[in-house]
């Protein structure tokens, strides 16, 4: 079935240092791909999206791009800010938006 | 504009009790999604309701059970509790699925 993998945290890294986390999937068909992050003490937001192959999401200085290829949808920001710290779900769904599949969480620390 | 609403905010149940969670979508949405999220978990599908029909369904046993008001709302109903339900129930709204809203969730106690 539809699965995501996401490596785990905690991730700790120190203010302005590059992120990469790592999102990898197994679907059928050609599913629409999501980062989504819960801040501490906050709900789940949506912070990017990708619904095709070599599409590319990016929001607030982050960007994944959608590669069917390596089956791949790796998180990326070149300079984290403290206030970046918080978890970090990859996400798929179906292509109708039915049925989505979270990965289990990347917890990021940025310390100053 | 008020965001997704969900209540009551915490639950504390006993085993083999009834549980019914409601939620409010976000102004505008017209389908709700529904997902358990276990400490330290991502969330897991439940299932989803659009035109108060179960459109999708996660791999979750008929204890879990939804319905959908004229109105857009929404109820999770988990009957014969067992003490693995302990979870926080988070409430996703949206237009026709795409780009979903989530609640802040209710935390479930099964004693």
């Amino acid at each position: 079935g539809d699965s995501v993998t996401q490596m785990e945290g905690p991730v700790t890294l120190s203010e302005e240092a590059f992120l990469t986390i790592n999102c990898t999937y197994t679907a059928t068909g050609y599913p629409s791909l999501f980062w989504y992050v819960q801040y501490p003490g906050e709900g789940l937001q949506l912070l990017l999206k990708a619904t095709k192959a070599d599409d590319k999401g990016s929001n607030k200085g982050f960007e994944a791009t959608y590669r069917k290829e390596t089956t791949s949808f790796h998180l990326e920001k070149g300079s984290v800010q403290v206030s970046d710290s918080a978890v970090y779900f990859c996400a798929l769904s179906d292509r109708n938006f039915n049925k989505f599949y979270f990965g289990s969480g990347t917890k990021l620390n940025v310390k100053p | 504009d008020a965001g997704v609403t969900q209540s009551p905010t915490h639950l504390i149940k006993t085993r083999g009790q009834q549980v019914t969670l409601r939620c409010s979508p976000k102004s505008g949405h017209d389908t709700v999604s529904w997902y358990q999220q276990a400490l330290g978990q991502g969330p897991q599908f439940i299932f989803q309701y659009y035109e108060e029909e179960e459109r999708q369904r996660g791999n979750f046993p008929d204890r879990f059970s939804g319905h959908q008001f004229p109105n857009y709302s929404s109820e999770l109903n988990v009957n014969a509790l067992l003490l693995g339900d302990s979870a926080l129930y988070l409430c996703a709204s949206s237009l026709r699925g795409y780009e979903q809203y989530f609640g802040p969730g209710t935390r479930l106690t099964v004693t």
